[in-house]
């Protein structure tokens, strides 16, 4: 079985501080992903990597970076928190060749205050 | 721009009817139309998928049916039943240019009540 592990369940940050969401995968999978949801506007992609040291800008990357140094490990930076920021924030996996297949971990819920 | 139209927002059945959920694409490269499925507290989860040279995917009560010409497609729950109340999530993706993203709808919220 895929396993996407979130690092934390539930987050309360400050405005300003910096937040970092960790993301293990224990597939071996070459493509990771971050997503954030909102109700009523489904999940929009902040950023991916397809392989180690690589990312690339999803459709909303302002205000966030990433980082991964492994192959198992995809981390998502708020480099100085916004309320806006408050959200639910996914992390998904997969492998190169399975047809898109996407694995995803249970969600962060990030609060800004 | 939102390239995938999720329609309706939200959706109430009743025990052993059919659920209907519709998906709307623009860009003709897409190649991959899988559906996920979300409970609460749980991470989106591949359902089902199709391709676009058939017109129709089967699995279960779960089907696809795909109109390559309208661009669209949608999702079927036979015998829809109160477990299967959850947000679902049609998506799209360009595989034939290498691409691993998928853009998601904004998702379906289906309740299945006795």
């Amino acid at each position: 079985d895929v396993k996407v592990t979130q690092s934390s369940r539930y987050l309360v940050k400050r405005t300003g501080e910096k937040v970092f969401l960790e993301c293990v995968q224990d597939m071996d999978h070459e493509n990771m992903f971050w997503y954030r949801q909102d109700p009523g506007l489904g999940l929009r992609l902040i950023y991916f990597s397809y392989d180690v040291k690589m990312k690339e800008k999803g459709d909303i990357p302002e205000g966030y970076s990433v980082s991964r140094e492994k192959k198992e490990r995809f981390s998502l930076i708020l480099e100085s928190a916004s309320t806006n920021q408050t959200s639910m924030y996914l992390c998904a996996s997969s492998p190169q060749g399975a047809g898109n297949i996407q694995y995803f971990g249970a969600g962060t819920r990030l609060s800004v205050l | 721009q939102q390239q995938v139209k999720q329609s309706p927002q939200s959706l109430i059945v009743q025990k052993g009817g059919i659920s209907i959920i519709n998906c709307a694409y623009e860009n003709t490269a897409f190649d991959y139309f899988p559906w996920y499925q979300q409970f609460p507290g749980k991470g989106p989860a591949l359902l089902i998928a199709i391709r676009p040279d058939v017109s129709e995917k089967k699995e279960g009560r779960f089907t696809i049916s795909f109109n390559k010409s309208a661009k669209q497609f949608s999702l079927h729950i036979m015998d829809s039943q109160p477990g299967d109340s959850a947000t679902y999530f049609c998506a799209a993706s360009n595989t034939g240019a290498g691409s691993y993203q998928l853009t998601f709808g904004k998702g379906t919220k289906l309740s299945v009540i006795p």
